[in-house]
């Protein structure tokens, strides 16, 4: 059974300033995803990392991933307050079209 | 193109009381999930199905929980009777299926809260 765990699961920061939220998980995965959700609001995909090495980058934010490490990071750019949200990382419970385990979320606070 | 659609979005109820909610998949997603978010959590899978086949539903609690995804496209999450615990967002997510890499990617809906007293 995968295993997911993030941190910080709490993370305060001023605009303009870079953070790296990272993500661990407990088996050998071949995918990794990352979900922002606002405050009641549902999940929008962010990143799908799909292969060892894997590097994305959208805007301010840059996703990557390091299957033999079984670990993935977050990478914040001088961070705006635009990008306040918790931040989920997921990956296959047991490989396939499977359901996700999800982290507990890290909740970002980006103040001005 | 349309995104997932549930309904109701809230609902609130008396404990013991049964509750359903609904769920229509993104148009040709085969793969539809419900998942389960209590407050300050990550979304728990409770169901998945490959069109109409429920293919894990070994978290689903079968004693109260109930789903069924008649013709392989909505589907229903039933609850009966409800328990203060169950207070939670009920997400659904659809998926189009194993055959591509991209496939794999889940697109959620806006969930539904509810509340039960």
């Amino acid at each position: 059974e995968l295993k997911v765990e993030q941190n910080p699961l709490f993370l305060s920061m001023q605009e303009g300033k870079n953070y790296t939220i990272y993500c661990n998980y407990s088996t050998t995965s071949d995918r990794l995803y990352w979900y922002r959700q606002d405050p009641g609001k549902s999940l929008e995909s962010l990143f799908v990392l799909l292969s060892n090495g894997a590097v994305k980058q959208e805007g301010r934010l840059m996703a990557s991933l390091d299957t033999k490490a079984r670990l993935s990071t977050l990478h914040i750019t001088a961070a705006v307050h635009d990008l306040s949200a918790t931040y989920f990382c997921a990956g296959p419970s047991g490989g396939g079209a499977d359901g996700l385990t999800f982290g507990k979320g890290t909740h970002l606070i980006i103040q001005p | 193109e349309a995104g997932v659609v549930q309904s109701p979005r809230y609902k609130i109820i008396e404990k013991k009381q049964p509750v359903a909610f609904w769920c229509n998949p993104i148009s040709g997603h085969n793969t539809l999930y419900w998942y389960l978010q209590n407050l300050g959590q990550g979304p728990e899978l409770l169901i998945r199905y490959e069109n109409e086949e429920a293919v894990d539903d070994s978290q689903l609690p079968k004693d109260r929980f109930s789903a069924e995804r008649l013709k392989g496209v909505d589907s229903t999450l039933k609850i009966q009777p409800a328990e203060l615990g169950d207070s939670a967002v009920y997400l659904c997510a659809s998926s189009p299926g194993q055959g591509n890499r991209q496939g794999y990617e889940q697109y959620f809906g806006p969930g539904t809260r509810l509340t039960v007293t």
